[in-house]
């Protein structure tokens, strides 16, 4: 079946640095793609989507781009604060029951 | 800013007691989910529901039931708790239109001793 496969374990990294996230899926068809992100005693917010190949996702200054050639849609953001820590999902929309298959998620700590 | 809600937001309980988690939506979303987020962080689908007296089956089979008697209320049961069902809960819902957006509660940590 469809699914998501993300980056093994946490990533921790200090304020103002490059943060990249990779995800990868595999889809029989052509799937909507999504990053949500969960802060410290919360549920999960959808932070950006991307519906079809090779468009870019974007909010609060993270993206992703869809990219059929490689199945990825790796997340990413160019200087970090601490107030990014969270746990990120990237997770995948088939369309055809509109369920979402979510990645395994990646602890973010950002370091003053 | 979403606005699902969900009670308990902690519970630790003995094994073999009934509990009842709580979910309720205001946004008038005729879908609603309950997924179970393991230690790992993984997520889970259990239940899902399309609207008032549907309920479906998710991926991870539960032994936890579910009820949508009220579009907005969206309630899971454990008729005898076990350590097994130690987790979190995390109550979703979305719109028919929209499902791949779903907006989700704050979570229920559940422990059973």
């Amino acid at each position: 079946g469809d699914s998501v496969t993300q980056m093994e374990g946490p990533v921790t990294l200090s304020e103002e640095a490059f943060l990249t996230i990779n995800c990868t899926y595999t889809a029989t068809g052509y799937p909507s793609l999504f990053w949500y992100v969960q802060y410290p005693g919360e549920g999960l917010q959808l932070l950006l989507k991307a519906t079809k190949a090779d468009d870019k996702g974007s909010n609060k200054g993270f993206e992703a781009t869809y990219r059929k050639e490689t199945t990825s849609f790796h997340l990413e953001k160019g200087s970090v604060q601490v107030s990014d820590s969270a746990v990120y999902f990237c997770a995948l929309s088939d369309g055809g029951n509109n369920r979402l298959a979510f990645g395994k998620g990646n602890q973010v700590v950002v370091i003053p | 800013e979403a606005d699902i809600y969900q009670t308990p937001r902690y519970l630790v309980i003995g094994t073999g007691k009934k509990i009842t988690l709580e979910c309720s939506q205001t946004m008038g979303h005729d879908k609603m989910y309950w997924y179970q987020q393991d230690p790992g962080m993984e997520l889970h689908l259990i239940h899902y529901s399309y609207g008032v007296n549907s309920t479906e089956k998710g991926d991870l089979s539960s032994e936890s039931t579910v009820s949508r008697i009220r579009t907005e209320h969206f309630p899971l049961t454990l008729e005898s708790a076990r350590p097994s069902h130690t987790s979190q809960y995390l109550c979703a819902s979305s719109q028919l239109a929209n499902q791949e957006t779903q907006y989700f509660g704050p979570g229920t940590r559940l422990l059973v001793l």
